[in-house]
């Protein structure tokens, strides 16, 4: 049972550089997210998606781009990889919307370290 | 708009001491409330959380919270602390509306002392 996995673990980028950090879940969520992790900044949604072929914007979506062209994988790119976006980048996977949950809401990967020289 | 302020970034307790984890949010609707614990290099669990009924909410590892609308409050608390639950523990609002996103605090880092 491998829940969302996540790939990369971690990766180091030149300024400038592009990549697609990918999410995948075995669980049949409709919703998926994408998540930055700084310190002293808890999590902040950067794009998230309520399911197959839908994507929409979180707080900090600049810089990021997403699709979710297949239910299981939700893609998280960055065409243009700037130092700021240096952090730890989270995936979770949501079975249906927070208020018909009757036990735990988003289940998270195990992260992704990116580092942007 | 939804917000959740948790006050101390880093907190110490002695172990077998009581942990208390404050943690207020704003909402302009009926929020949905949560605790998530982060162990160092993983993901979050779901420790518990608030959406109807009972304000008292019990969760795992012996952690509880308590809703208490009046004071806009979700604070954490555990009877007895253990070396174990040194963790990042971050508070979290979603809006009964809403069902779409979550929003986290900041985090706060629970330290047991020995």
């Amino acid at each position: 049972n491998a829940g969302v996995t996540q790939t990369p673990k971690f990766r180091v980028l030149k300024t400038g550089q592009s990549m697609t950090l990918l999410c995948a879940q075995d669980m049949n969520h409709e919703y998926m997210y994408w998540y930055r992790q700084d310190p002293g900044m808890g999590l902040r949604l950067i794009h998230y998606s309520v399911g197959e072929g839908t994507t929409a914007k979180g707080e900090v979506p600049d810089g990021y781009n997403v699709s979710r062209l297949k239910k299981q994988n939700f893609l998280l790119g960055l065409e243009s990889a700037a130092p700021s976006q240096t952090s730890v980048y989270f995936c979770a996977s949501d079975k249906a919307a927070v208020k018909h949950h009757s036990n735990q809401p988003q289940h998270f990967g195990d992260g992704t370290r990116l580092s942007i020289l | 708009a939804q917000s959740v302020t948790q006050l101390g970034s880093h907190v110490s307790v002695s172990e077998g001491a009581l942990v208390l984890l404050r943690c207020n949010y704003s909402s302009s609707v009926p929020p949905y409330l949560f605790w998530y614990v982060q162990y160092p290099n993983q993901g979050l669990q779901l420790l518990l959380k608030y959406t109807t009924g009972a304000t008292l909410v019990k969760g795992i590892n012996g952690f509880e919270a308590e809703f208490k609308k009046s004071e806009t409050s979700f604070h954490l608390t555990k009877p007895s602390a253990h070396m174990s639950d040194a963790a990042e523990y971050f508070c979290a609002v979603s809006e009964a509306n809403r069902d779409d996103k979550i929003i986290f605090g900041k985090g706060t880092r629970l330290h047991i002392l020995p």
